[in-house]
């Protein structure tokens, strides 16, 4: 069993919709969630951050952890077409360390329809 | 500019070539990383560094090598380039926390 477990997709959705993006894992050590967003021929940027379990909303994107599951969902609400991307969720068990323990999914395409 | 630049952003090169990928960072950060990126492996940890004195390989290392030569420049050798290091190449650093910045990668392709 992999590390971390995404489904790469691609997901193809119209405008307006709301989209779920999720990553499963194996290791109960991590704490430290993020998501990444990928454009195409663009290196990937930190979208949102949560640690531990729980809820965490910016705009229209919200994280969630459910750590007794081992699963991370990322929300995207009203979903635009300029939110057509890569998303990579990560995931590690150390805070500031090095992220030479950094584990990535492979990432989820999302394609939003005009 | 961009605050962490990788050049040159596309290279053909020939199999058996000696390649140099070079990234700089104009954000100060210690930590530096290069990673590579292939469809339906996603991103994988080659070599990473925490200041001009420490390299620590990553995942996958073998046929790589990295020079550190001073905070803010990290390159990435491939010595005899072969076909399967054909990928999309990225340099990253690490600011507080645990947030990595990209850049915007190299793409290489070994014939």
């Amino acid at each position: 069993q992999k590390e971390v477990e995404q489904d790469p997709g691609p997901l193809s959705v119209p405008e307006g919709a709301i989209v779920s993006l999720n990553c499963t894992y194996s290791n109960s050590a991590f704490q430290y969630f993020m998501w990444y967003r990928q454009y195409s021929r663009k290196g990937p940027e930190l979208l949102m951050y949560t640690y531990s379990s729980g809820n965490k909303e910016d705009g229209r994107f919200t994280a969630q952890v459910d750590k007794s599951s081992k699963y991370i969902s990322l929300f995207i609400r009203d979903s635009q077409p300029s939110d057509s991307a890569t998303y990579l969720c990560a995931m590690t068990q150390n805070y500031g360390g090095s992220q030479g323990n950094l584990i990535f999914g492979k990432g989820t395409k999302l394609s939003v329809k005009p | 500019d961009a605050d962490v630049t990788q050049t040159p952003r596309n290279r053909i090169t020939k199999t058996g070539k000696r390649i140099m990928l070079e990234c700089s960072q104009t954000k100060g950060h210690d930590r530096m990383y290069w990673y590579r990126q292939d469809p339906g492996l996603g991103l994988r940890l080659i070599y990473y560094s925490f200041d001009v004195k420490d390299i620590n390989k990553g995942e996958i290392s073998d046929g790589y090598s990295v020079s550190r030569q001073a905070q803010a420049k990290f390159s990435l050798s491939l010595e005899s380039a072969i076909p399967n290091q054909t990928a999309l190449y990225f340099c990253a650093t690490q600011g507080a926390g645990n947030t990595i910045y990209f850049g915007e990668g190299s793409w290489l392709t070994v014939v």
